[in-house]
């Protein structure tokens, strides 16, 4: 079935650092990727998502390409800010059973230190 | 409304009573999902509604969890003789019945004591 694999958190960065998370799938045919994130005390918001191979999501200075040769969607930011301390899920959304569906990832702490 | 709204935001009930917790997903959404959140774990798979097809009952992890979708729209998650490995933020999403995005309320958090 499908299935996403996320790295185990948390991680732990300085300001201004560069962010990767890695994210690889599992699934039939052509999901598409999303990446969720969720602030300390809120619900689970989309933060950016790729529909076939090759695009690139971007959003709030984060980026993360849908890599089909190595099923991979890993996301970056170039500069981490404290704000974005938040835990991250990747999610593939595949049609199983005649609807899409949504499978996550563990999730991902990420904490940015001043 | 503009977003998925989820009532009620917190609840603490005591083992063995049962809980409702009431989804309102965004107008003109078809397909609502059920997902479960427990404390230092990813999301888990409830349930799925679209229109008036049989909903994807096969996240639901036991027989003291049921759901219902009236009238297409709100939708009610219940909750029989809670235990305390019930505890857990209950998410509900909801998308259009063509496109691939799925908004998120902010949850549910049920505190079994």
């Amino acid at each position: 079935g499908n299935s996403v694999t996320q790295m185990e958190g948390p991680v732990t960065l300085s300001e201004e650092a560069f962010l990767t998370i890695n994210c690889t799938y599992t699934a039939t045919g052509y999901p598409s990727l999303f990446w969720y994130v969720q602030y300390p005390g809120e619900g689970l918001q989309l933060l950016l998502k790729a529909t076939k191979a090759d695009d690139k999501g971007s959003n709030k200075g984060f980026e993360a390409t849908y890599r089909k040769e190595t099923t991979s969607f890993h996301l970056e930011k170039g500069s981490v800010q404290v704000s974005d301390s938040a835990v991250y899920f990747c999610a593939l959304s595949g049609r199983s059973g005649g609807y899409n569906k949504l499978i996550f990832g563990a999730g991902t702490r990420l904490a940015v230190h001043p | 409304g503009a977003g998925v709204s989820q009532s009620p935001s917190n609840k603490v009930t005591e083992k063995g009573k049962d809980v409702e917790l009431r989804c309102d997903p965004i107008s003109g959404h078809t397909a609502l999902y059920w997902y479960r959140q427990s404390l230092g774990q990813g999301l888990e798979f409830l349930i799925y509604f679209q229109g008036n097809s049989a909903p994807d009952k096969s996240g639901l992890p036991s027989d003291r969890f049921s759901a219902e979708r009236t009238g297409g729209s709100v939708s009610t998650l219940t909750i029989q003789r809670t235990q305390q490995e019930d505890s857990a933020v209950y998410l509900c999403a909801s998308s259009s019945d063509s496109g691939n995005t799925i908004y998120f309320g902010e949850g549910s958090w049920l505190t079994v004591v």
